[in-house]
């Protein structure tokens, strides 16, 4: 069965902190790794990772993935209050036809003025 | 476009009810899919379906039903609501060719309560 688990699961820091989000993944036929935002409704996209080593970056945001170590981390720098929500980790595998996501439980980041 | 849109947003039901969630899509992509979210729970997958006619059950489909008769639509179905089934559901789609980003897009969450 793939495993997605994500830590911390929650985190409160101040406006200005860099944080780091954690997610590590047991996916059979592992395709790529997706980081998801989560605020008051649906979640809205923000990276996708299929090879090791390699940073997407999307302003204060940035992500990387091993794919030797199975993990990935999302950073965020100079955290904002609008940065709060939920970031949800997803590993996507490739089987035959099969394009399901398996999900953690997430990182609910709280950032205090 | 309007993406995918969900109805109802909110609904109460009492146990032993039953109800449909409806999603539709306008974006003409072939995968759907019914995911489920309790607090702390990350996101389950209740069922999916890969195209027209053509549906298949996720981590949690105990208690659902789901039909594909055409691209647009993929509902959901409660026929014996339970209060277990209290959640936040999502509804979603994607593209489906090799070159693909992976990304799910999301409709806006329907809250269901079974007392």
């Amino acid at each position: 069965e793939d495993k997605v688990v994500q830590s911390p699961l929650s985190l409160v820091v101040h406006e200005g902190d860099t944080v780091t989000l954690n997610c590590s993944y047991e996916v059979t036929n592992f395709r790529s790794l997706l980081w998801y935002k989560q605020e008051k409704k649906a979640p809205t996209f923000l990276f996708m990772l299929t090879s090791s080593g390699i940073e997407k970056k999307s302003g204060r945001l940035s992500s990387i993935l091993d794919k030797k170590e199975l993990f990935s981390i999302l950073n965020i720098t100079a955290t904002q209050t609008g940065d709060s929500a939920i970031y949800l980790c997803a590993g996507r595998s490739s089987g035959a036809g099969s394009y399901q996501l398996t999900f953690g439980k997430g990182t609910k980041l709280s950032v205090i003025p | 476009n309007a993406g995918v849109t969900q109805t109802p947003k909110f609904r109460i039901l009492k146990i032993g009810q039953s109800m449909t969630l409806q999603c539709a899509q306008d974006m003409n992509h072939n995968y759907m899919y019914w995911y489920r979210q309790d607090p702390g729970m990350g996101l389950k997958l209740i069922y999916y379906s890969v195209g027209a006619g053509i549906t298949d059950k996720g981590e949690v489909p105990n208690g659902y039903n789901v039909s594909r008769s055409t691209t647009e639509d993929f509902p959901l179905r409660l026929e014996l609501a339970a209060p277990s089934q209290t959640s936040v559901y999502f509804c979603a789609s994607s593209y489906s060719t090799r070159e693909d980003t992976g990304e799910l897009f999301f409709g806006e969450g329907s809250r269901l309560t079974v007392l």
